[in-house]
């Protein structure tokens, strides 16, 4: 299973928006609504910021939101802040019973 | 409180064998499917594996198959990794994380992370 696409690094200024995009298959991604989008910062452990494509966890702010269309994700963080600058990483369910990870992308704050 | 922590891992020989653990506390364990994923140093994540709420199911990724078994212990609350002949490229840390769906429902994402345990296969 091939990993999703991501973007390896993204950039904003704070209060700008930004998206990333997630690219994979008709066999994970197109396939499924079990789309997810983790954060992490250097050293931590991942934290779940969006589930089942659009869905945000208690406690994420409603800046965080996410999307699909076809075999493509996105990740939208809207009204930049410093603590958003983390590593983000898109998963998706696949037909082969498995789980599937982008490569990841960095996003900067400037 | 409800936390994993995950223990075992270290520096080991290739071709030797490894078991991590994952110690879950907070919630009952034995509802929810457990899954242990990897991250390379300076990398990616990459998930490993899948075992059921109740142990009757297990998955694998490609790269882990026939290698590495997840098991579980739900009288002792434990998730853990079977790691057998240690290639270079198992060199990572080991997290478990938690579906968060329950009993026979997978939802494939995941609610709860520990901190990772760290392998690095060295001779």
């Amino acid at each position: 299973q091939s990993a999703l696409t991501q973007p390896a690094s993204v950039s904003g200024s704070p209060g700008q928006s930004i998206t990333i995009s997630c690219t994979g298959s008709s066999s994970d991604i197109g396939g499924y609504n079990y789309v997810s989008w983790y954060q992490q910062h250097p050293g931590k452990a991942p934290k779940l910021m969006i589930y089942e494509v659009t869905n945000r966890p208690s406690g994420v702010p409603d800046r965080f939101s996410g999307s699909k269309s076809g075999n493509s994700a996105s990740l939208t963080i809207s009204g930049l802040q410093a603590e958003d600058e983390a590593d983000y990483y898109c998963s998706s369910y696949t037909s082969s019973t498995s789980l599937v990870f982008g490569g990841g992308t960095k996003l900067t704050v400037l | 409180q409800v936390q994993l922590v995950e223990s075992g891992g270290g520096v080991v020989q290739p071709w030797r064998s490894l078991r991590l653990s994952c110690a879950a506390s907070g919630f009952t364990f034995s509802s929810y499917g457990m899954h242990w994923v990897r991250q390379a140093p300076g990398k990616g994540l990459e998930w490993v594996a899948v075992i059921w709420y109740d142990g009757t199911n297990a998955y694998y990724g490609d790269s882990v198959k026939g290698r590495f078994t997840i098991s579980r212990d739900d009288s002792k609350n434990t998730l853990y990794l079977q790691i057998n002949s240690l290639r270079a490229e198992d060199t990572a840390v080991y997290y478990c994380a938690r579906d968060s769906g329950i009993y026979l429902r997978l939802n494939w994402f995941f609610d709860l992370w520990g901190r990772g345990t760290l392998v690095t296969v060295s001779s």
